[in-house]
């Protein structure tokens, strides 16, 4: 088993629907969490990062943390086509080296 | 400010030649990485570096070394190219939580 899973997707959804990106994880030493997003063939950018439980938001995208269930979630609203990218979840248990990522979501969102 | 480039973006090798994946970064991070990126695998840690002077293997180092150069260099040495080590290799760069990547080389091994 996989430290991190992530569903591979493809997701498709309209644009301006609400997206739910998802990961689990079995590592319970993982406190740092982190979303990056991935554009066709460029290198990953950092999107959001979170430490322990709980939920951070910036602008249409909220980030949220289970810490008991090992579940971390990316929720975007409004939805726009240049959301179109692969979704990758990151952890870490000291916040810096070494990173888990999760396989990646491919998300197209249609005009 | 350029951040992270690689070079080179694209290369064709056969099976048993070698090559070095040059990375170099000008944000003053301490701390750089190597990844390969496989359909389906996500992103693998190979070396990666948290100073000047110092490596570390990651999560699949066979095959492959690398050099920390100097605070800004770090590169990744394949000595005898395998088809297995077809991929998209992204170094990267940190001082604190965040991971900047480069724009990535893509190999083929035939």
């Amino acid at each position: 088993q996989k430290e991190v899973e992530q569903d591979p997707g493809p997701l498709s959804v309209p644009e301006g629907a609400i997206v739910s990106l998802n990961c689990t994880y079995s590592n319970s030493a993982f406190q740092y969490f982190m979303w990056y997003r991935q554009y066709s063939r460029k290198g990953p950018e950092l999107l959001m990062y979170t430490y322990s439980s709980g939920n951070k938001e910036d602008g249409r995208f909220t980030a949220q943390v289970d810490k008991s269930s090992k579940y971390i979630s990316l929720f975007i609203r409004d939805s726009q086509p240049s959301d179109s990218a692969t979704y990758l979840c990151a952890m870490s248990p000291f916040g810096n080296e070494k990173l888990t990522f999760g396989t990646g979501t491919r998300l197209t969102i249609i005009p | 400010n350029a951040g992270v480039t690689q070079t080179p973006k694209f290369q064709v090798l056969k099976t048993g030649q070698s090559m070095t994946l040059q990375c170099a970064q000008d944000m003053n991070h301490n701390s750089m990485y190597w990844y390969r990126q496989d359909p389906g695998m996500g992103l693998r840690l190979i070396y990666y570096s948290a100073s000047e002077g110092t490596t570390d293997k990651g999560e699949v180092p066979n095959g492959y070394n690398v050099s920390r150069l100097n605070k800004r260099e770090f590169s990744l040495r394949l000595e005898s190219a395998a088809p297995s080590q077809t991929s998209v290799y992204f170094c990267a760069s940190s001082a604190l939580a965040e991971q900047f990547f480069g724009p990535g080389t893509r190999l083929t091994v035939l």
